[in-house]
Protein backbone atom coordinates (compact mmCIF):
# COMPACT_ATOMS: atom_id res chain seq x y z
CA UNK A 1 0.00 0.00 0.00
CA UNK A 2 0.88 3.51 0.11
CA UNK A 3 2.84 4.94 2.60
CA UNK A 4 2.77 7.97 4.99
CA UNK A 5 5.38 9.05 7.07
CA UNK A 6 6.17 11.52 9.98
CA UNK A 7 8.30 13.58 11.24
CA UNK A 8 9.42 13.28 14.25
CA UNK A 9 8.80 10.28 15.02
CA UNK A 10 8.89 11.78 18.96
CA UNK A 11 9.84 14.93 20.27
CA UNK A 12 9.46 16.56 23.79
CA UNK A 13 9.58 19.82 24.68
CA UNK A 14 9.30 22.57 27.41
CA UNK A 15 6.17 23.83 28.40
CA UNK A 16 5.50 27.04 25.83
CA UNK A 17 7.21 26.15 23.15
CA UNK A 18 5.66 25.31 19.91
CA UNK A 19 5.78 21.82 17.92
CA UNK A 20 5.47 20.93 14.27
CA UNK A 21 5.06 17.84 13.08
CA UNK A 22 5.53 17.15 9.43
CA UNK A 23 3.29 14.30 7.42
CA UNK A 24 4.18 13.45 4.00
CA UNK A 25 2.61 11.42 1.46
CA UNK A 26 5.46 9.53 -0.30
CA UNK A 27 4.38 7.57 -3.34
CA UNK A 28 1.03 9.12 -3.96
CA UNK A 29 -1.15 12.92 -4.47
CA UNK A 30 -3.03 13.23 -1.32
CA UNK A 31 -6.16 14.95 -1.73
CA UNK A 32 -7.11 15.27 1.74
CA UNK A 33 -4.58 14.66 4.95
CA UNK A 34 -6.66 13.82 8.33
CA UNK A 35 -5.14 14.64 11.86
CA UNK A 36 -5.84 12.95 15.29
CA UNK A 37 -5.02 12.61 18.61
CA UNK A 38 -4.72 9.55 20.70
CA UNK A 39 -3.91 9.56 24.63
CA UNK A 40 -2.64 6.25 26.26
CA UNK A 41 -5.62 3.21 26.03
CA UNK A 42 -7.94 5.32 24.48
CA UNK A 43 -9.00 5.37 20.76
CA UNK A 44 -7.76 7.85 18.10
CA UNK A 45 -10.18 11.02 17.98
CA UNK A 46 -10.34 13.23 14.98
CA UNK A 47 -8.59 16.54 15.00
CA UNK A 48 -9.38 18.55 11.51
CA UNK A 49 -9.25 17.33 7.74
CA UNK A 50 -7.85 19.64 5.46
CA UNK A 51 -7.34 19.85 1.87
CA UNK A 52 -4.79 21.06 -0.40
CA UNK A 53 -4.77 24.74 -0.75
CA UNK A 54 -7.47 25.60 1.48
CA UNK A 55 -7.94 26.03 5.46
CA UNK A 56 -8.60 22.83 7.68
CA UNK A 57 -11.99 21.84 8.88
CA UNK A 58 -11.50 21.64 12.60
CA UNK A 59 -13.56 19.36 14.96
CA UNK A 60 -15.84 20.15 17.92
CA UNK A 61 -13.60 21.33 20.97
CA UNK A 62 -10.14 21.41 18.56
CA UNK A 63 -9.21 24.74 19.59
CA UNK A 64 -7.99 26.26 15.61
CA UNK A 65 -5.30 28.44 16.98
CA UNK A 66 -3.61 26.36 19.36
CA UNK A 67 -3.42 23.45 16.73
CA UNK A 68 -2.45 25.17 13.74
CA UNK A 69 -2.33 23.23 10.84
CA UNK A 70 -1.23 23.98 6.95
CA UNK A 71 -1.72 21.91 3.76
CA UNK A 72 0.49 23.71 1.31
CA UNK A 73 0.48 20.79 -1.00
CA UNK A 74 -0.74 17.12 -1.95
CA UNK A 75 2.32 15.72 0.16
CA UNK A 76 2.76 17.73 2.90
CA UNK A 77 0.31 18.53 5.78
CA UNK A 78 1.58 19.82 8.58
CA UNK A 79 0.81 20.42 12.68
CA UNK A 80 1.73 22.56 14.49
CA UNK A 81 1.13 22.30 18.30
CA UNK A 82 1.60 26.34 19.61
CA UNK A 83 2.28 27.43 23.38
CA UNK A 84 2.51 23.43 23.99
CA UNK A 85 1.39 22.39 27.49
CA UNK A 86 1.60 19.05 29.82
CA UNK A 87 -1.72 18.29 28.95
CA UNK A 88 -1.05 18.74 25.21
CA UNK A 89 1.48 15.49 25.54
CA UNK A 90 0.07 12.50 23.42
CA UNK A 91 0.07 10.35 20.08
CA UNK A 92 -0.71 12.26 17.22
CA UNK A 93 -1.32 10.59 14.03
CA UNK A 94 -1.89 11.66 10.35
CA UNK A 95 -3.35 9.41 7.48
CA UNK A 96 -3.80 11.05 3.45
CA UNK A 97 -6.50 9.92 1.23
CA UNK A 98 -7.00 10.44 -2.34
CA UNK A 99 -10.25 10.04 -4.31
CA UNK A 100 -9.04 7.54 -6.62
CA UNK A 101 -8.77 5.20 -3.28
CA UNK A 102 -11.12 3.89 -1.29
CA UNK A 103 -8.30 3.36 1.86
CA UNK A 104 -6.92 5.81 4.03
CA UNK A 105 -3.01 5.33 5.10
CA UNK A 106 -1.70 6.53 8.39
CA UNK A 107 0.97 7.58 8.74
CA UNK A 108 3.22 6.13 12.41
CA UNK A 109 2.45 8.83 14.51
CA UNK A 110 4.28 11.09 16.86
CA UNK A 111 5.05 10.65 20.33
CA UNK A 112 4.55 14.15 21.84
CA UNK A 113 5.57 14.33 25.50
CA UNK A 114 5.82 18.43 27.03
CA UNK A 115 7.38 18.66 30.29
CA UNK B 1 -21.89 9.84 11.18
CA UNK B 2 -22.83 6.04 11.72
CA UNK B 3 -21.89 4.98 14.96
CA UNK B 4 -20.58 1.63 15.52
CA UNK B 5 -20.22 -0.70 19.14
CA UNK B 6 -17.58 -3.47 19.53
CA UNK B 7 -16.70 -5.60 22.33
CA UNK B 8 -13.57 -3.88 24.42
CA UNK B 9 -11.73 -7.15 24.15
CA UNK B 10 -11.35 -10.39 23.39
CA UNK B 11 -9.24 -13.58 24.10
CA UNK B 12 -7.92 -16.35 21.61
CA UNK B 13 -5.16 -18.90 21.33
CA UNK B 14 -2.89 -19.32 18.15
CA UNK B 15 -4.04 -21.32 16.14
CA UNK B 16 -8.00 -20.50 16.18
CA UNK B 17 -10.08 -18.85 14.46
CA UNK B 18 -11.80 -14.83 15.62
CA UNK B 19 -14.47 -13.60 15.21
CA UNK B 20 -15.16 -9.71 16.11
CA UNK B 21 -18.51 -8.23 15.50
CA UNK B 22 -19.24 -4.68 14.98
CA UNK B 23 -23.20 -2.91 15.52
CA UNK B 24 -24.05 -0.14 13.21
CA UNK B 25 -27.57 0.06 13.37
CA UNK B 26 -27.65 3.90 11.97
CA UNK B 27 -25.13 2.83 8.80
CA UNK B 28 -26.59 4.62 5.71
CA UNK B 29 -26.90 3.81 1.66
CA UNK B 30 -23.83 4.65 0.61
CA UNK B 31 -21.73 3.82 3.87
CA UNK B 32 -18.75 1.34 3.90
CA UNK B 33 -17.83 -0.75 6.50
CA UNK B 34 -13.92 -0.65 7.11
CA UNK B 35 -11.68 -2.30 9.66
CA UNK B 36 -8.40 -0.89 10.83
CA UNK B 37 -5.64 -3.13 13.29
CA UNK B 38 -3.48 -1.11 15.44
CA UNK B 39 -0.39 -1.95 17.43
CA UNK B 40 0.69 -0.14 20.20
CA UNK B 41 2.67 3.45 19.21
CA UNK B 42 1.87 2.75 15.45
CA UNK B 43 -1.03 3.89 13.63
CA UNK B 44 -3.56 2.21 12.43
CA UNK B 45 -3.20 -0.55 9.56
CA UNK B 46 -6.31 -1.59 6.78
CA UNK B 47 -7.42 -4.54 6.90
CA UNK B 48 -10.05 -5.00 4.69
CA UNK B 49 -13.09 -3.01 3.40
CA UNK B 50 -16.61 -3.90 2.06
CA UNK B 51 -20.18 -2.74 1.45
CA UNK B 52 -22.26 -5.55 1.91
CA UNK B 53 -22.14 -9.78 1.30
CA UNK B 54 -18.57 -11.21 1.88
CA UNK B 55 -15.32 -9.93 1.45
CA UNK B 56 -12.12 -11.88 1.50
CA UNK B 57 -8.58 -10.88 1.17
CA UNK B 58 -5.20 -12.50 2.14
CA UNK B 59 -5.44 -11.93 5.78
CA UNK B 60 -8.88 -11.74 7.04
CA UNK B 61 -12.66 -12.05 5.75
CA UNK B 62 -15.70 -9.60 6.38
CA UNK B 63 -19.07 -11.14 6.52
CA UNK B 64 -22.06 -8.49 5.86
CA UNK B 65 -25.82 -9.41 6.34
CA UNK B 66 -28.30 -8.25 4.34
CA UNK B 67 -29.56 -5.45 6.37
CA UNK B 68 -25.66 -4.34 6.43
CA UNK B 69 -26.57 -3.13 10.70
CA UNK B 70 -23.44 -5.36 11.60
CA UNK B 71 -20.46 -6.75 10.48
CA UNK B 72 -18.09 -9.68 11.39
CA UNK B 73 -14.32 -9.36 10.64
CA UNK B 74 -13.16 -12.94 10.90
CA UNK B 75 -9.20 -13.84 11.18
CA UNK B 76 -8.32 -17.23 10.30
CA UNK B 77 -5.85 -19.13 12.99
CA UNK B 78 -4.52 -15.98 14.73
CA UNK B 79 -0.40 -15.81 16.28
CA UNK B 80 0.88 -14.13 18.93
CA UNK B 81 1.80 -11.15 16.14
CA UNK B 82 -1.60 -10.28 15.96
CA UNK B 83 -2.91 -9.28 18.96
CA UNK B 84 -3.74 -5.57 18.20
CA UNK B 85 -6.74 -3.18 18.41
CA UNK B 86 -8.92 -3.75 16.25
CA UNK B 87 -11.42 -1.26 14.85
CA UNK B 88 -14.62 -1.11 12.70
CA UNK B 89 -15.33 2.34 10.72
CA UNK B 90 -18.42 3.12 8.80
CA UNK B 91 -18.38 6.17 6.51
CA UNK B 92 -19.14 7.43 3.09
CA UNK B 93 -16.88 5.20 0.34
CA UNK B 94 -13.87 7.03 -1.04
CA UNK B 95 -10.72 7.93 1.37
CA UNK B 96 -11.43 11.59 1.76
CA UNK B 97 -14.45 11.06 4.27
CA UNK B 98 -13.42 11.61 7.65
CA UNK B 99 -13.34 8.13 9.48
CA UNK B 100 -14.83 8.59 13.62
CA UNK B 101 -13.40 6.06 15.63
CA UNK B 102 -14.97 4.21 18.30
CA UNK B 103 -13.71 2.26 21.21
CA UNK B 104 -12.05 -0.69 18.99
CA UNK B 105 -12.32 -3.82 19.97
CA UNK B 106 -8.35 -5.62 21.97
CA UNK B 107 -7.65 -8.98 20.80
CA UNK B 108 -5.26 -10.53 23.29
CA UNK B 109 -3.70 -13.93 21.76
CA UNK B 110 -2.11 -16.30 23.89
CA UNK B 111 0.15 -19.33 23.10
Amino acid sequence: GAVVSQHPSRVICKSGTSVKIECRSLDFQATTMFWYRQFPKQSLMLMATSNEGSKATYEQGVEKDKFLINHASLTLSTLTVTSAHPEDSSFYICSAGTTANNEQFFGPGTRLTVL
Amino acid sequence: LAKTTQPISMDSYEGQEVNITCSHNNIATNDYITWYQQFPSQGPRFIIQGYKTKVTNEVASLFIPADRKSSTLSLPRVSLSDTAVYYCLVAGGGATNKLIFGTGTLLAVQP
